[in-house]
């Protein structure tokens, strides 16, 4: 059964400090990872998608790559701003029927 | 273009009640996901529609059912609540074979 852990929990930082947030999955079948983001009570923005075929995918100041072999993803967040507060979900999807699986998340908060 | 409409957005219902939430997929998908999302938690995968089928279900008892209408749109019934129903339910809506999934916002149900 796959499991998705997100490390950690929570975090704060001071804005312009750049940070780095992590995934890790116990079954490397998977067929992408997807990094979302979550404003408080709010549904989910999609952010970055990694194919499992891929090592990382880059969009603005986020950066996220992708150890399938060792069940690692890791979110790379530059030059962090207080916008950037909010939630980071991890996830993974499986198989055809494209259902994710994801983690229980990283509470990110930028201070100004 | 609409993204993915949800309706209400708040509910509030009292235990042994039953709910119906609904939602609308971005224009041109034809596949529709849901999930329960506890506060504090990721979201958990409930079930997905195609061509107004059950594709597949994850863990969650039969209390919890669907439907998926011709043009795509979907309902969740969720009949007997307990106070744990209690949770934010989203919907994703993508394109058959597609691995790109879109969220709405949510409905935040509360069971009292």
């Amino acid at each position: 059964k796959q499991e998705v852990t997100q490390i950690p929990a929570a975090l704060s930082v001071p804005e312009g400090e750049n940070l780095v947030l992590n995934c890790s999955f116990t079954d490397s079948a998977i067929y992408n990872l997807q990094w979302f983001r979550q404003d408080p009570g709010k549904g989910l923005t999609s952010l970055l998608l990694i194919q499992s075929s891929q090592r990382e995918q880059t969009s603005g100041r986020l950066n996220a790559s992708l150890d399938k072999s060792s069940g690692r993803s890791t979110l790379y967040i530059a030059a962090s701003q207080p916008g950037d507060s909010a939630t980071y979900l991890c996830a993974v999807e499986g198989g055809a029927t494209n259902k994710l699986i994801f983690g229980t998340g990283t509470l990110l908060a930028v201070q100004p | 273009d609409a993204g993915v409409t949800q309706s209400p957005t708040h509910l509030i219902k009292t235990r042994g009640q039953q709910v119906t939430l609904r939602c609308s997929p971005k224009s041109g998908h034809d596949t529709v996901s849901w999930y329960q999302q506890a506060l504090g938690q990721g979201p958990q995968f409930i079930f997905q529609y195609y061509e107004e089928e059950e594709r597949q279900r994850g863990n969650f008892p039969d209390r919890f059912s669907g439907h998926q209408f011709p043009n795509y749109s979907s309902e969740l019934n969720v009949n007997a609540l307990l106070l744990g129903d209690s949770a934010l339910y989203l919907c994703a809506s993508s394109l058959a074979g597609g691995h790109t999934q879109y969220f709405g916002p949510g409905t935040r149900l509360t069971v009292l």
